[in-house]
């Protein structure tokens, strides 16, 4: 089953913060997170393992809440590179490699 | 050090006949799986194939099938085409790393229209 993020979209400014939620109903193993920019293929920024450890990609982090099933994803002071479509993917246990994709937050940072 | 690469980028069918899509993984990398991304909608995992074998499936029809060869590029076959099956077509490559989740590196991707 797939994942549910929120919000669909979320306009920023440079330099504001924005936060992007990625919940499952099922048990996760992990979390990926990926950006795509128009015509593009996915970026990967990073995995997040079931242990609640947070990671961090340049200005970008994200967590993961093991208990709720939830991961976010945090763009603090946003820069115009950012904008793009995130996408959260996600993994359970004994299906290593299949990943399940939400629908997708777009981020469109204004000047 | 070439990425992921597809051919062809853009392709486009009649409703009812077959295709071919084809994947050359990242240098070093022997695993491949393929997503079919609607427009406006997030990656679908098709399935994955690891030493030349199916390793795992997503919820596609028996008309999505797939090959890896010895070199582990990839193909995928799409038979009796449906209008539906209009997407763009992700291959994406990796190395398994002993039972933990790996970052999977994704081309740039197949655009099919069937008309």
């Amino acid at each position: 089953q797939q994942p549910v993020q929120s919000p669909q979209a979320v306009i920023l400014r440079e330099g504001e913060d924005a936060v992007i939620n990625c919940s499952s109903s099922k048990a996760l193993y992990s979390v990926h997170w990926y950006r795509q920019k128009h015509g593009e293929a996915p970026v990967f920024l990073m995995i997040l393992l079931k242990g609640g450890e947070q990671k961090g990609h340049d200005k970008i982090s994200a967590s993961f809440n093991e208990k709720k099933q939830q991961s976010s994803l945090y763009l603090t002071a946003s820069q115009l590179s950012y904008s793009g479509t995130y996408f959260c993917g996600t993994e359970i246990a004994d299906s290593w490699g299949k990943l399940q994709f939400g629908s997708g937050t777009q981020v469109v940072v204004t000047p | 050090d070439a990425g992921v690469t597809q051919s062809p980028t853009h392709l486009i069918k009649t409703r009812g006949q077959q295709v071919t899509l084809r994947c050359s993984p990242k240098s070093g990398h022997d695993t491949v799986s393929w997503y079919q991304q609607a427009l406006g909608q997030g990656p679908q995992f098709i399935f994955q194939y690891y030493e030349e074998e199916e390793r795992q499936r997503g919820n596609f029809p028996d008309r999505f099938s797939g090959h890896q060869f010895p070199n582990y590029s990839s193909e995928l076959n799409v038979n009796a085409l449906l209008l539906g099956d209009s997407a763009l077509y992700l291959c994406a490559s990796s190395i398994p790393t002993g039972g933990q989740p790996y970052e999977q590196y994704f081309g740039p991707g197949t655009r099919l229209t069937v008309t």
